[in-house]
């Protein structure tokens, strides 16, 4: 059983439309991280949330920690193809020194 | 700024065998993860190694066993290979003394058993 269930687990759309993903867990986290990751790379830090219901928005994607520190999710407005990828979540949770995944949505933004 | 390097790329090894895998830490990073994550999956927490040791450890056998040297490199090793150990490797570094650990990891060490 994953830590940190993702869906949904692949997600097809067009250019322009919004989407959200989410990222569930029955853990309390201390910190809750996004991530990108394209084919043959490494995932890249999108954001981290620490504190219970916090928002942060980076240009048009908006990322959600639930107030329990439990959830997370992620929005899209106004998709694009440089969107596509492989979106990860990942917590830490208290006294612990490693970050664990979910199984990431795989999102495809169409032209 | 070298970000994290990992070598080789790609590996080709027969059941059986043993694979040593390295790393190269983010320059100021002395934190160092590995993490392997199988085809259309998430990547599976291997373990971390601080200060030349091993501090946090995922639910993987002792086939399984790693290093860190004094520069902070680190190596990955895995014995009596099993096709089931095919996956894409990955090492992530951290940033000391952060209050919440960010990594940022190398492009992976693509490892095929046959």
């Amino acid at each position: 059983t994953q830590l940190l269930e993702q869906s949904p687990q692949f997600l097809s759309i067009q250019e322009g439309e919004n989407l959200t993903v989410y990222c569930n867990s029955s853990s309390v986290f201390s910190s809750l991280q996004w991530y990108r990751q394209e084919p043959g790379e490494g995932p890249v830090l999108l954001v981290t949330v620490v504190t219970g219901g916090e928002v942060k928005k980076l240009k048009r994607l908006t990322f959600q920690f639930g107030d329990a520190r439990k959830d997370s999710s992620l929005h899209i407005t106004a998709a694009q193809p440089g969107d596509t990828g492989l979106y990860l979540c990942a917590g830490a949770e208290y006294n612990n020194n490693d970050m664990r995944f979910g199984a990431g949505t795989r999102l495809t933004v169409k032209p | 700024d070298a970000g994290v390097t990992q070598s080789p790329t790609h590996l080709i090894k027969t059941r059986g065998q043993q694979v040593t895998l390295r790393c190269s830490p983010k320059s100021g990073h002395d934190t160092v993860s590995w993490y392997q994550q199988a085809l259309g999956q998430g990547p599976q927490f291997i373990f971390q190694y601080y200060e030349e040791e091993e501090r946090q450890r995922g639910n993987f056998p002792d086939r399984f066993s790693g290093h860190q040297f004094p520069n902070y490199s680190s190596e990955l090793n895995v014995n009596a290979l099993l096709l089931g150990d095919s996956a894409l490797y990955l090492c992530a570094s951290s940033f000391p003394g952060a209050r919440f650990e960010e990594l940022f990891f190398g492009s992976g060490t693509q490892l095929s058993v046959l």
